[in-house]
């Protein structure tokens, strides 16, 4: 069964870097696209960045060059890491699956997600 | 990028009633449409791909319409567990892919 889980930290300090973990079960990140996506408390959802089955990165030019994605296969990990955080970066960040054809792509499984607050 | 424009903001709805969640899109995405609910505290799950397109499991009182900019969600009888929030997401151009700000949706 495919699973998703964030870990990462709770608290991150003003310009400081967040890193956070997305290990995944039931699939291998050779066959399955992993994204990133975040929502702000009690607001929408903001896509960050993708890791393609190919090994391929995408990013939200929003991010501008402060966001990487990166992964290990072997240990079916994905991983987020940005730097210079801000107050207004404080958000659930999930990870989460993306099933992607020709026709379609939509996110089929989500993370619970990892509440992070950006403190100064 | 494309703009997702989604509207109500805010909606209150009785138990068996129909309700309606429109999305409109800053320019064609010729139905490249996911719908997704989330219940608080949880994540998002999907309801309908590809506009009209009912994601498995998913009961068939939601059903998906649209096309060019302007899509919609509906529900039919309403029920207590469809207390939510709804959010539209386009993948027809990407990157980005882009989600509109969403429908928080209330019993009366």
């Amino acid at each position: 069964q495919v699973q998703l889980k964030e870990t990462g930290p709770d608290l991150v300090q003003l310009t400081q870097t967040l890193s956070i973990t997305c290990t995944v079960s039931g699939f291998s990140l050779t066959t399955y696209n992993v994204h990133w996506v975040r929502q702000p408390p009690g607001k929408g959802l903001e896509w960050m960045g993708a890791m393609w089955n190919g090994g391929g990165t995408d990013y939200n030019s929003a991010f501008k060059s402060r966001l990487s994605i990166s992964r290990d296969t072997s240990k079916s990990q994905v991983f987020l890491k940005m730097n210079s955080l801000q107050t207004d970066d404080t958000a659930k960040y999930f990870c989460a699956s993306l099933m992607y054809t020709t026709d379609y792509h939509y996110f089929d499984y989500w993370g619970q997600g990892v509440m992070v607050t950006v403190s100064s | 990028d494309i703009q997702m424009t989604q509207s109500p903001a805010s909606l209150s709805a009785s138990l068996g009633e129909t309700v309606t969640i429109e999305c409109r899109a800053s320019e064609d995405i010729y139905n490249g449409l996911a719908w997704y609910q989330q219940k608080p505290g949880k994540s998002p799950q999907l309801l309908i791909y590809n506009a009209n397109s009912l994601h498995t499991g998913v009961p068939s009182r939601f059903s998906g319409s649209g096309s060019g900019t302007q899509y919609s969600l509906k529900i039919n009888s309403l029920q207590s567990e469809d207390v939510a929030s709804y959010f539209c997401q386009q993948y027809y151009n990407y990157p980005p892919y882009t989600f509109g700000a969403g429908t928080k949706l209330e019993l009366k």
